[in-house]
């Protein structure tokens, strides 16, 4: 079976200040990890992806085998970047079916 | 692009009562996914489709809820009769083979 725990519901920070966005996978082989953001009154759009290595809006998020993980990370958070944040799996020969955590909000104070 | 399209937004219906969904995807998508998502949870997967085979149903709660994609094109969500417990936003996405998944606005459904 495969699993994503998305530990924190709300996490609030400063604008300017780092963000870490904890995201932590059960699953025997080989998994894909995603992280997708809803903004407000939008719809569920793909942020990064670890096999992409890459930074989207400034995040940035390595796959940690050992501890399971793949937390989504930002130096110095935006306004803009407020929003719900769902970290999903895509496991070997699943077709592509993701499963979600059950995301964080994240607010961005002034 | 207008993206993955869904309607209606929002429905209201009484318990007991029948409701569908309709979903246009991306054009030349030939893989189409319905999801549900519950208030305060992540998007469960219901059912994929590659053109117009159901490829994974495992999660689709087959008693009442139905679907089909006859031409491997749109598709239709129905459930019959509606229960309190269907209350939830069910999203439609689509994606090229197993490439990235686009998601739609989604449909909100309340049972009274």
């Amino acid at each position: 079976a495969q699993r994503v725990t998305q530990p924190e519901k709300l996490l609030s920070v400063f604008k300017g200040a780092p963000v870490e966005l904890k995201c932590n996978y059960s699953y025997s082989g080989s998994p894909e990890l995603f992280w997708y953001v809803q903004y407000s009154r939008q719809r569920l759009q793909l942020l990064l992806r670890h096999i992409s290595r890459e930074s989207i809006k400034g995040f940035t998020a390595d796959l940690n085998k050992g501890e399971t993980s793949f937390h989504l990370k930002k130096p110095f958070a935006q306004e803009e970047d407020s929003a719900m944040y769902y970290c999903a799996l895509s496991g070997q020969g699943g077709g592509n079916k993701l499963t979600f955590g059950t995301g964080t909000q994240l607010k961005v104070e002034l | 692009e207008a993206g993955v399209v869904q309607s209606p937004r929002y429905k209201i219906i009484e318990k007991k009562q029948p409701v569908a969904f309709w979903c246009n995807p991306i054009s030349g998508h030939n893989t189409l996914y319905w999801y549900l998502q519950n208030l305060g949870q992540g998007p469960e997967l219901l059912i994929r489709y590659e053109n117009e085979e159901a490829v994974d149903d495992s999660q689709l709660p087959k008693d009442r809820f139905s679907a089909e994609r006859l031409k491997g094109v749109d598709s239709t969500l129905k459930i019959q009769p509606a229960e309190l417990g269907d209350s939830a936003v069910y999203l439609c996405a689509s994606s090229h083979g197993t490439d990235t998944q686009y998601f739609g606005p989604g449909t909100r459904l309340t049972v009274l």
